[in-house]
């Protein structure tokens, strides 16, 4: 395992659509986040999970969004019903249990919707 | 609340010359500071992090940041930038002892022959 795994990496989609990504961290890493990153912005904090916990979740997931990491390794997240301001690069990031280490980034899924 | 003020969204420079992306935070706690790159189509990827200790910090590719509490600044500095450099780049902090990241608008760093 040499890194952070998200697929697909490109999703063009219609809208009203539902999608799903999936994230495979590290497998030693326990925590695992998704961003979200618009078009000339820094990536912005959704969710975070310790193991299949999921501790905290941004006000940017609206009812539409949800995720899971139903056995602590990978981790999937479902949009449901798109629409155009979904369209976004989505990072996955794992890290070990030890406070402040790097965070490892995927290469992210690149979402259209049209 | 934590955030991040990338004080320039451009920054062309020519080949071998010096450069420095500003970063300013804004935090009632204590943070940790990163600066990540990115390339085109490609996930983020950490060039250096300060949490503790000396404020001068050394990463990859011959970069280093500075952190000045006074001026709550987190500048990233190369003596010299090569065409490769050229990539946006990220300022980011974190609320010690936790792992979530506030993101900086970023950088476009455009190194120019």
């Amino acid at each position: 395992d040499t890194g952070v795994s998200q697929d697909p990496r490109h999703k063009i989609t219609k809208r009203g659509q539902n999608v799903t990504f999936r994230c495979d961290p590290i497998s030693e890493h326990n925590r695992l986040y998704w961003y979200r990153q618009t078009l000339g912005q820094g990536p912005e904090f959704l969710t975070y999970f310790q193991n299949e916990a999921q501790l905290e979740k941004s006000r940017l997931l609206s009812d539409r969004f949800s995720a899971e990491r139903p056995k602590g390794s990978f981790s999937t997240l479902e949009i449901q019903r798109t629409e155009q301001g979904d369209s976004a690069m989505y990072l996955c990031a794992s890290s070990p249990s030890t406070d402040n280490t790097e965070a490892f980034f995927g290469q992210g899924t690149r979402l259209t919707v049209v | 609340a934590q955030s991040v003020t990338q004080l320039d969204s451009q920054v062309p420079v020519f080949e071998e010359a010096p450069v420095e992306l500003r970063c300013n935070y804004s935090s009632s706690v204590s943070v940790y500071l990163f600066w990540y790159v990115q390339y085109p189509n490609q996930g983020l990827q950490l060039l250096l992090k300060y949490l503790s200790g000396s404020t001068l910090v050394k990463g990859i590719n011959g970069f280093e940041a500075e952190f000045n509490k006074s001026q709550t600044s987190f500048h990233l500095r190369k003596p010299s930038v090569h065409i490769s450099d050229t990539a946006e780049y990220f300022c980011a902090v974190s609320r010690a002892g936790y792992n979530k990241l506030i993101f900086g608008a970023g950088t476009r760093l455009a190194v120019h022959p």
